[in-house]
């Protein structure tokens, strides 16, 4: 059973801070993995994937990967009030991706 | 619109009523799958549907059944319902199994209660 491993949180970051969200797991043969965020009461909206090695920037979003320390993160620049959410991560059971495994998921609180 | 519905949002039941949960995508999607969300757990696949009539167990089936007829519908059935099954359940979908923003969406929620 692979496991994807995330800090509960919550973690608090002031507005227009940088939110740094980490993830492990534990199958090092993963290739593929996804951010998801999810409000309060809302479903899980996908936000972020990345397959290599290094950064991968989307907005003010920033997935970083480092197969061989088998992390992941999720950096959000100009943290808003708005990006208080969970944050999931997921990573497939399989190269087919029919099985996701979530982690935990991180909860963000950004304050005004 | 795009969109995935479950119905009923809501539902509290007894041990051993048998109920189903619809789910429903308008997408004409292929790839089709059910997940329950409890606190300190996270998300846990139940059961996922590569198209019509080809369904497989995801990590957590036991005491779940599904049923893929048609493209649009995969229905969530719990046979003998008991209170380990009180959970948030999400439906979702996507045009490939390799999850993108753009493709694949999540049904709104049900909350079950079992009594």
């Amino acid at each position: 059973q692979k496991e994807v491993e995330q800090n509960s949180g919550p973690l608090s970051v002031p507005e227009g801070a940088i939110a740094s969200l980490n993830c492990t797991y534990s199958d090092r043969g993963s290739q593929s993995f996804f951010w998801y965020r999810q409000y309060s009461g809302k479903s899980p909206e996908l936000i972020m994937s990345i397959y290599s090695n290094g950064d991968k920037e989307d907005g003010r979003f920033t997935a970083q990967l480092n197969k061989a320390s088998q992390y992941v993160s999720l950096l959000i620049r100009d943290s808003q009030p708005s990006d208080s959410a969970t944050y999931l991560c997921a990573v497939p059971m399989n190269t087919g991706f029919q099985k996701l495994v979530f982690g935990t998921g991180t909860r963000l609180l950004v304050s005004p | 619109e795009a969109q995935v519905t479950q119905n009923p949002r809501y539902l509290i039941t007894v041990t051993g009523k048998k109920l189903t949960v619809t789910c429903s995508q308008n997408m004409n999607h292929e790839y089709m799958s059910w997940y329950r969300q409890d606190p300190g757990l996270g998300l846990r696949q139940i059961y996922y549907s590569m198209n019509v009539e080809v369904t497989d167990k995801g990590d957590v089936p036991e005491g779940y059944k599904v049923s893929r007829k048609e493209k649009r519908n995969f229905p969530l059935i719990l046979e003998s319902p008991s209170p380990n099954q009180t959970s948030l359940y999400f439906c979702a979908s996507s045009l490939t199994t390799r999850p993108t923003k753009e493709t694949q969406y999540f049904g709104p929620g049900t909350r079950l209660l079992v009594l």
